[in-house]
């Protein structure tokens, strides 16, 4: 089946720590996404890649870090930068074909601190 | 920057009854998706509107988007308990790239 595979789903940080989520899809897209949702909030937009070995940040990239070496990947590194970084961090990939196409999420992971 | 407000914030309804939702821009749109997302679980899409006026049906749900394209709704008939999680629009944010903003969403409770 193809789809958005996002790992692990539950996921705890101890401060000063680095922790990398990962994000994978077998849906050959083009665009991936990072998002996070704090509880009864909507999506904001952390990184965005349009196309391999390019990304863009969001609105609230501070703290996190992207790559995006193959087109099925994009894993996001939440720094020890973040100070607050609970939250439900969600992962979406979209085709660009004449305009936007749906995006495609995966299931997420639910980040919390130690 | 575009902005999109999405009213309600919230909506308790008795089943049976029906549902509406607004997502209004500060900007003309090139589309509007609509994503829902169940308690717990991720955002699913339900539906892109593209042209002026637009009117798309699934079941029980109308997506309409304004003759000016800057406002969409989403009206559920006769709710069901299924009907209950959170209602996103999500709109282009016309820079060329592939970025969406999501409105901040509509809360939706069904009691039986």
């Amino acid at each position: 089946d193809g789809g958005i595979t996002q790992s692990p789903k539950y996921l705890f940080r101890k401060e000063g720590q680095n922790v990398t989520l990962s994000c994978e899809q077998n849906l050959n897209h083009d665009a991936m996404y990072w998002y996070r949702q704090d509880p009864g909030q909507g999506l904001r937009l952390i990184y965005y890649s349009q196309i391999v070995n390019d990304f863009q940040k969001g609105d609230i990239a501070e703290g996190y870090s992207v790559s995006r070496e193959k087109k099925e990947s994009f894993p996001l590194t939440v720094t020890s930068a973040q100070k607050n970084p609970t939250a439900f961090y969600l992962c979406a990939s979209s085709l660009y074909r004449d305009g936007n196409q749906p995006q495609h999420f995966g299931d997420g992971t639910r980040l919390s601190i130690l | 920057g575009q902005q999109v407000m999405q009213i309600p914030q919230y909506q308790h309804v008795q089943e049976g009854e029906d549902f509406t939702t607004y997502c209004n821009s500060s900007t003309t749109l090139s589309n509007i998706q609509w994503y829902k997302q169940r308690p717990g679980g991720h955002p699913v899409f339900l539906i892109q509107l593209v042209k002026s006026g637009e009117v798309k049906k699934q079941k029980r749900l109308t997506f309409q988007f304004g003759e000016a394209k800057k406002n969409s709704s989403l009206h559920i008939t006769a709710t069901q308990t299924t009907d209950v999680g959170t209602y996103f629009c999500a709109v282009d944010d016309r820079s060329g790239t592939y970025k969406y903003i999501f409105g901040t969403g509509t809360r939706l409770k069904v009691l039986a």
